[in-house]
């Protein structure tokens, strides 16, 4: 069983000051970890990715996470906010294991939502 | 490269009346999945598609959900007879094979509300 904590369901920041999104995941097999955002009215989009490479991953738009196997985290950070990062993000995670073909739904976070203000 | 389509946008309907929902999946992704995102709250998954078979309907109350995945293509998502408590956006996602490295590719969802 897999479970995503995304602690702070309202983040706000200033534009131009350092972004931290925290997630945390429980899981029985080793992760594959994922952070998406969403803007209104549309669906998710993918910002980065953990599978077991580097722990530390960059994304796109200067989002960066690191994966943190005995804190079971991986938050989401990026230096300086703009104010076009304000949308809904959130954390998920999937097993680790492909055998090809099995399921590898994603398990989500409650998210969280970021505020930017100028 | 055109993304995940899905329609209706929007939907409003009585409750115990049925509503059927379409997604087409990016061309070539083989793997097709269906979430359900209620207000405020992360997209749960309910059903994962793998071509034509279905890989994991774990999640799907299947007493009033249903859904297929004909030719391995094009999928519906159908709710007969709805629940108020089924008001939510319904996400299609596909990916390329399922791997759970490769990336779900999100449509833009289809708004639910039942009256």
């Amino acid at each position: 069983a897999q479970s995503v904590t995304q602690l702070g369901s309202h983040v706000s920041v200033s534009e131009g000051a350092l972004v931290l999104l925290r997630c945390n995941y429980s899981s029985s097999v080793p992760p594959y970890l994922f952070w998406y955002v969403q803007y209104p009215n549309q669906g998710l989009q993918l910002l980065l990715k953990y599978t077991s490479a580097a722990t530390l991953v960059k994304g796109i738009n200067g989002f960066e996470a690191e994966f943190k196997k005995s804190e079971t985290s991986f938050h989401l950070t990026k230096p300086s906010a703009h104010m076009s990062d304000a949308a809904e993000y959130f954390c998920a995670v999937s097993p680790y294991w492909y055998s090809g073909g099995g399921a590898d739904g994603l398990t989500f976070g409650k998210g969280t939502h970021l505020i930017i203000q100028p | 490269e055109a993304g995940v389509a899905q329609s209706p946008r929007y939907k409003i309907i009585e409750k115990r009346q049925s509503v059927a929902f379409w997604c087409n999946p990016i061309s070539g992704h083989a793997t097709l999945y269906w979430y359900q995102q209620i207000l405020g709250q992360g997209p749960k998954l309910l059903i994962q598609f793998q071509n034509n078979g279905v890989v994991d309907d774990s999640q799907l109350p299947k007493d009033r959900f249903s859904a297929e995945r004909l030719k391995g293509v094009d999928s519906t998502l159908k709710i007969q007879p709805a629940k108020l408590e089924d008001s939510a956006v319904y996400l299609c996602a596909s990916s390329t094979e399922g791997a759970p490295h490769n990336e779900q590719f999100f449509g833009p969802g289809t708004r639910l509300t039942v009256l």
